[in-house]
């Protein structure tokens, strides 16, 4: 089966402009996370969807930041004005319930580089 | 504060050889405590989990150990091969199902 995938897997950008990154789930997987990779640095957690309740967006760390989920499958996360410092890794990770315990499986990620 | 830390942070070893990857936290309340491994270029790939009372898990040549009274947990590779060569990332799961990920231990596996 196939796993997460993420498109495109290399996005570069100029400073301001708008990006969308998207992410395809897991057939039947419930819940749906993004996650931000800085060189060096853990994952940091941006923004939480499970089923039809309103997404946790507490990760996001500016409103330039933005994600929907459609249909309860595909996500896109939008950044708008980008900026350098949100030079990163992007991951999108699903999973079946969401719980503490499930496995979350994770994309390759987008690397995304803003000049 | 909700912090996991990793060391060391990179690691050269011998194919065959062993090796131990250190993880401590202060997560709390905690939940679980996953290891993950991640392929230069890819999504992290979970090796292990482990509740509160669990204090062992393998998974073929990986063992994770956990000590929820020092909030420590361990991942030991077993005869190192050329494949393990990765990150190698802690991550500790809260109540709420809040993960806060460690900054990762990267393992280079050489011949």
């Amino acid at each position: 089966g196939a796993g997460v995938s993420q498109s495109p897997s290399n996005k570069v950008t100029e400073k301001g402009k708008d990006v969308e990154l998207r992410c395809d789930p897991i057939s039947g997987h419930t819940a749906l996370y993004w996650y931000r990779q800085s060189l060096g640095q853990g994952l940091e957690f941006l923004i939480y969807f499970q089923g039809n309740s309103a997404p946790d967006k507490s990760g996001l760390p500016s409103d330039r930041f933005s994600a929907e989920r459609t249909g309860g499958s595909v996500s896109t996360l939008t950044i708008q004005r980008t900026q350098q410092e949100d030079s990163a890794v992007y991951l999108c990770a699903s999973s079946w319930f969401g719980g503490a315990a499930d496995t979350q499986y994770f994309g390759p990620g987008t690397r995304l580089t803003v000049l | 504060k909700n912090q996991v830390e990793q060391s060391p942070q990179s690691l050269i070893i011998l194919e065959g050889k062993n090796c131990t990857l250190q993880c401590n936290y202060t997560v709390s309340p905690f939940s679980n405590l996953r290891w993950y491994k991640q392929d230069t270029g890819r999504g992290p790939v979970s090796l292990t989990i482990m509740t509160f009372s669990e204090n062992t898990k393998s998974n073929g040549r990986y063992t994770a150990t956990l000590d929820a009274d020092t909030k420590q947990s361990s991942l030991h590779i077993t005869a190192s091969q050329l494949s393990d060569s990765a990150s190698y990332i802690c991550v500790v799961s809260r109540y709420g199902n809040k993960l806060v990920f460690g900054a990762g231990t990267i393992l280079r596996v050489k011949s």
